[in-house]
Parts: C-alpha cells; sequence; structure tokens
C-alpha cells in the first residue's frame, strides 16, 4: 500500500496555464507538507497544514495556493504557471508537528513548464 | 534562522570503501535530525533519525550517524559502501516544539560509488 501518493507523477504544460497537484496519504497523519525541489536539487518547504491550520511560507508567491479537504489530502493549485516554476514538488506527512515525529514523502510531481 | 549545512557536493567512492557525510546545523534549540537518501529517480526515504538518547543511530542499509551536540553535527557514515549507495543523501532537522514543523533540508550530497 502506498502511503502517501501524488498525482500526476509528470505534468508538462505552458506557461500562464493554471493546473493541480494531488496529495493523498493513508497513514492517519494529521499533518501534510508541500516542498519544492529545484533543479540543483535542493529541497524547500512551500507550506504545512496540521488540523485545518495553514502555515503559509512567506517566500511562496500568491500564485500557489494549497487546499485540503479532509485531514488525508493536501492539493497544490499553481495559478499562472511561471518557468520558474518547474521543478519537482514533493508532499510528506507526519503525524504531529511539534515535537518527535518523521515525515513520510511521497514519489514527487515533476512539473515543467515551457 | 535554522539552516543546515552538508559539507561536500559530490563524493565518488570505489566499491568497498568508506563514507562520511558531513552535516552541520545552525539552531540553539533541541532538534530532531534526519537522514534521507533519493535514488535516481525516486522520492525521499529516511535513512535514519536522531531525536534523544543514544547519539549513535544505525538505519537502514548499515548506515549510521554520530549526533555530537557541542558540534551541532550529524555526520552520516558507512564502513564500505555498494555501488547500490549511488544516491543523493540530505541531511534535514526540524525545531522540537516548533510552530511550522517543516524539515530545513542541506543542499544534499551526490554519492557516486565506481564499481
Amino acid at each position: 500500500d502506498t502511503a502517501v501518493s501524488q498525482t500526476p507523477k509528470y505534468l508538462v504544460t505552458q506557461m500562464g496555464n493554471d493546473k493541480s497537484i494531488k496529495c493523498e496519504q493513508n497513514l492517519g497523519h494529521d499533518t501534510m507538507y508541500w516542498y519544492k525541489q529545484d533543479s540543483k536539487k535542493f529541497l524547500k518547504i512551500m507550506f504545512s497544514y496540521n488540523n485545518k491550520e495553514l502555515i503559509i511560507n512567506e517566500t511562496v508567491p500568491n500564485r500557489f495556493s494549497p487546499k485540503s479537504p479532509d485531514k488525508a489530502h493536501l492539493n497544490l493549485h499553481i495559478n499562472s504557471l511561471e518557468l520558474g516554476d518547474s521543478a519537482v514538488y514533493f508532499c510528506a506527512s507526519s503525524q504531529g508537528m511539534g515535537q518527535v515525529y518523521e515525515q513520510y514523502f511521497g514519489p514527487g510531481t515533476r512539473l515543467t513548464v515551457t | 534562522a535554522q539552516s543546515v549545512s552538508q559539507h561536500n557536493h559530490h563524493v565518488i567512492l570505489s566499491e568497498a570503501a568508506s563514507l562520511e557525510l558531513g552535516c552541520n546545523y545552525s539552531y540553539g534549540g533541541t532538534v530532531n535530525l534526519f537522514w534521507y537518501v533519493q535514488y535516481p529517480g525516486q522520492h525521499l526515504q529516511l535513512l535514519l533519525k536522531y531525536f534523544s538518547g543514544d547519539p549513535l543511530v544505525k538505519g537502514i542499509k548499515g548506515f549510521e550517524a554520530e549526533f555530537i551536540k557541542s558540534k551541532f553535527s550529524f555526520n552520516l557514515r558507512k564502513p564500505s559502501v555498494q555501488w547500490s549507495d549511488t544516491a543523493e543523501y540530505f541531511c534535514a532537522v526540524n525545531a522540537r516544539g516548533g510552530s511550522q514543523g517543516n524539515l530545513i533540508f542541506g543542499k544534499g550530497t551526490k554519492l557516486s560509488v565506481k564499481p
């Protein structure tokens, strides 16, 4: 059973389009995250979402909006895509977020903006 | 602000050689420490973690890491690498009790093992 799944795995689209990436976890965790991995493999947090509270990373453009219909899902919607948005986006989940916990990562979505 | 430094960008070893990858973090409080591995084209997998207790932690696939609090370090080691260990290795830290809960990652070390 896949613990953290993402769809699609690959996404190729043109500049200016709007796209969504879906994430689902079946671990019963209460916290989910989105990370961006750039072309140099550097991973950086974008958002964390815990029990309906969204923690926004201030360096993320407001074209990016996470949406969580329930605790098992955290989708990422991106408006007006730009070339610089090309990256691999990883979803992750954990139980708790303040003390002792570990994060489980999804397989990633490779977004290419042309 | 928290940060994580990985000293080596790319390490090239022959099979059976010993491995040590450096990781230092900057944060004055209590932290949780992790090493993740990313095999080519795959997602991040947890190698090992440190929360508390014995500073020498053992992970999967023969990896271990030592937490040295005085040096703010969490170096990864393996006595004898295999070709299958070729991957990108990421050190990560999160502040215990932090409000965001996110992991701060180092920039990664690419390990290439020659058969």
